[in-house]
């Protein structure tokens, strides 16, 4: 049970360049996040998903855009990187009851990305 | 959601209590306060959650007054591996709205 992996843990981006992080679970969880964390600025939502096939943007969702195609799976894209979008993204699972939002969150490594 | 306000950081030794404390004054009848823990290079774990006056679990101490217009997260006798930042989050259990709020967090630094 590996629970949340992130891919790839580091990458370096030139301005412009498109990429897509990888996040898988295996957990059968329901819910997934993206988080960015910024130093000095904790946590905040990009776009979260409450089940296959449905998306819905978070706090910061300019620049991003995700898809859920398979349960366990949840993709980060960056289709033109900027150097704001440098940051460590978090995703995260879980499995809330219904209508629970505080169902505890399962989080990934992390991965660092770095835009030149 | 409520709003949090919780010290910047915070330092320790080895073995003592620490005691953070989180302000949410408008906070809701219907909201939960959990606290996440995140170390260096990790993301954050769940810790503890309660609504009302204490919850124990083998982690950590929630205490939460009468008013709830505060909380605060007691860790006994720390160890070097304590050293991390604490997030306090203040939600409802059932929503609509699935927008978390980390904010910055108190960094602990535990010192032998």
């Amino acid at each position: 049970n590996a629970g949340v992996t992130q891919t790839p843990k580091f990458r370096v981006l030139k301005t412009g360049q498109s990429m897509t992080l990888l996040c898988a679970q295996d957990m059968n969880h329901e819910y997934m996040y993206w988080y960015r964390q910024d130093p000095g600025m904790g946590l905040r939502l990009i776009h979260y998903s409450v089940g296959e096939g449905t998306t819905a943007k978070g706090e910061v969702p300019d620049g991003y855009n995700v898809s859920r195609l398979k349960k366990q799976n949840f993709l980060l894209g960056l289709e033109s990187a900027a150097p704001s979008q440098t940051s460590v993204y978090f995703c995260a699972s879980s499995s809330p009851r219904s209508g629970v939002v505080q169902e505890t969150q399962y989080f990934g490594p992390g991965t660092r990305l770095l835009v030149l | 959601l409520a709003k949090t306000t919780q010290p910047i950081s915070m330092d320790s030794y080895e073995g003592q209590e620490v005691n953070i404390t989180c302000s949410h004054n408008n906070i809701a009848t219907n909201d939960y306060i959990t606290w996440y823990q995140q170390f260096p290079s990790q993301g954050p774990r769940f810790i503890i959650q309660g609504y009302k006056t204490k919850v124990t679990n083998e982690v950590a101490s929630l205490f939460i007054p009468a008013d709830r217009k505060s909380s605060t997260l007691s860790l006994p006798r720390v160890s070097l591996s304590d050293t991390a930042v604490y997030y306090c989050l203040v939600a409802p259990l059932r929503s609509n709205d699935y927008k978390l709020s980390f904010g910055a967090g108190t960094t602990v630094t535990v010192r032998a």
